[in-house]
């Protein structure tokens, strides 16, 4: 159990654009999810805290305008990468909690490689 | 603000041999500390955890203790495998929010 999933696993776009990840928990209700960035040989840093049916609380130097999230429903939060540059390559990791499984551990992504070209 | 400062960022041991981990947190309103596997290009594997509640933790080759004083708490791993080896993290919730604050992580080899 507590199984959660992402998708796209890889994704390549031009400069400029925008991309949307999603992130869902597969056999429980995720009353919370966390978006992390991890640059190549760092570790994870928390980009935003996302509760189902409210705005996402990011962190700090984290802008709220370019990635944008979405968590709309108790098994779904989206993660939206607007104008993207080639810093914003990455890999995006999402995780979940809830209310029925251990309050305190959180079940993680398989992770979405983006690279912007 | 909230930090984790995790050590040795490398460690080399051979198989057979212990291995052991450090952090230390700065928010004194943690009380959960996951420690993590991640293989290159994976997602982060739970492998072990320690509430606040606890000062020791064991699970097979695994052992983790927490020291809420000094705000340090440790991953041990005995009779180490070349299976182990990856980057492990730790990392520390706040109670309140549950948002974790991870280590810088420790790539472990271990030599056969």
């Amino acid at each position: 159990g507590a199984v959660v999933s992402q998708h796209p696993s890889r994704v390549i776009c031009k400069s400029g654009t925008s991309v949307k990840i999603e992130c869902r928990s597969l056999d429980f209700q995720a009353t919370t999810m966390f978006w992390y960035r991890q640059f190549p040989k760092q570790s994870l840093m928390l980009m935003a805290t996302s509760n189902e049916g409210s705005k996402a609380t990011y962190e700090q130097g984290v802008e709220k305008d370019k990635f944008l999230i979405n968590h709309a429903s108790l098994t779904l939060s989206t993660l939206t990468v607007t104008s993207a540059h080639p810093e914003d390559s990455s890999f995006y990791i999402c995780s979940a909690r809830g209310p029925r499984v251990s309050l305190d551990t959180q079940y993680f992504g398989p992770g979405t490689r983006l690279t912007v070209l | 603000g909230e930090n984790v400062e995790q050590h040795p960022s490398t460690l080399s041991v051979q198989e057979g041999d212990s291995a052991v981990i450090k952090c230390t947190y700065s928010d004194s309103a943690s009380n959960y500390f996951p420690w993590y596997k991640q293989e290159l290009g994976k997602r982060p594997q739970l492998i072990i955890d320690i509430r606040s509640n606890v000062g020791e933790k064991k699970d097979q080759r695994i052992a983790v203790t927490l020291n809420k004083t000094a705000k340090h708490f440790s991953l041990h791993i005995t009779e180490t495998q070349p299976e182990d080896s990856a980057v492990y993290f730790c990392a520390a919730a706040h109670g309140n929010t549950g948002k974790l604050i991870f280590g810088q992580g420790t790539t472990l080899q271990v030599k056969p």
